[in-house]
């Protein structure tokens, strides 16, 4: 599973309320990927990173920062949560620096009441 | 911008049939094509890739193939199991970043 963990894993919250989920990767993978995922949209990128302090933006960014001050860490920001950031979040790293081979992590599912 | 359109969004088929799903794109310069597998609950996983100077590519049950002309490439999958059962998706373009398709759901009956 490429070392790739995310936390938490589950998480319930309410609309306005802040929430940073966390990705965590222990083999030193330059790329790493925030992705939404949703029924009938598939994965959509919201942000990546390509190194420490560097990051930009995906498809689908508006609501959401993101933060990488450690190369193992990957944080995705929600500042005040709303109900159409209810999703599945998964997190991902490419195991070869610019590679295209992308690997994910399990999952946080977010619920936005 | 980019776009990868994938269809069908569901496929039933007989245990033992084949299965191919086919994604189209739009950018011209793209150069690599990835299929994920994910199965209820979990991640999406890495099942086979193409890149663009490749025109087939083969893993024992699953191959892809490319056509650069018409820019679609589709996965196939022979003598389908149950355990085939599950989502597929397909990405692209380009090392970077990827856009994945909408996904579609394969069933395979026993």
């Amino acid at each position: 599973d490429a070392g790739i963990t995310q936390s938490p894993r589950h998480k319930v919250t309410e609309t306005g309320t802040p929430v940073t989920l966390r990705c965590h990767q222990t083999e030193n993978h330059r790329y790493m990927y925030w992705y939404r995922q949703d029924p009938g949209h598939g994965l959509r990128l919201i942000h990546y990173s390509y190194g420490v302090k560097d990051t930009d933006k995906g498809e689908v960014s508006d609501g959401y920062s993101v933060s990488r001050s450690k190369t193992e860490d990957f944080l995705l920001t929600l500042e005040s949560a709303t109900s159409s950031q209810t999703s599945v979040y998964f997190c991902a790293i490419s195991v070869s620096s610019g590679g295209p081979e992308q690997f994910f992590g399990p999952g946080t599912r977010l619920t936005v009441l | 911008g980019e776009n990868v359109e994938q269809h069908p969004s569901t496929l039933s088929v007989q245990e033992g049939d084949s299965a191919v799903i086919k994604c189209t794109y739009s950018d011209s310069a793209s150069n690599y094509f990835p299929w994920y597998k994910q199965e209820l609950g979990k991640r999406p996983q890495l099942i086979i890739d193409i890149r663009s100077n490749v025109g087939e590519k083969k893993d024992q049950r699953i191959a892809v193939t490319l056509n650069k002309t018409a820019k679609h490439f589709s996965l196939h999958i022979t003598e389908t199991q149950p355990e085939d059962s599950a989502v597929y998706f397909c990405a692209g373009p380009n090392t970077d970043k990827l856009i994945f398709g909408t996904g579609t759901r394969l069933q395979v009956f026993p």
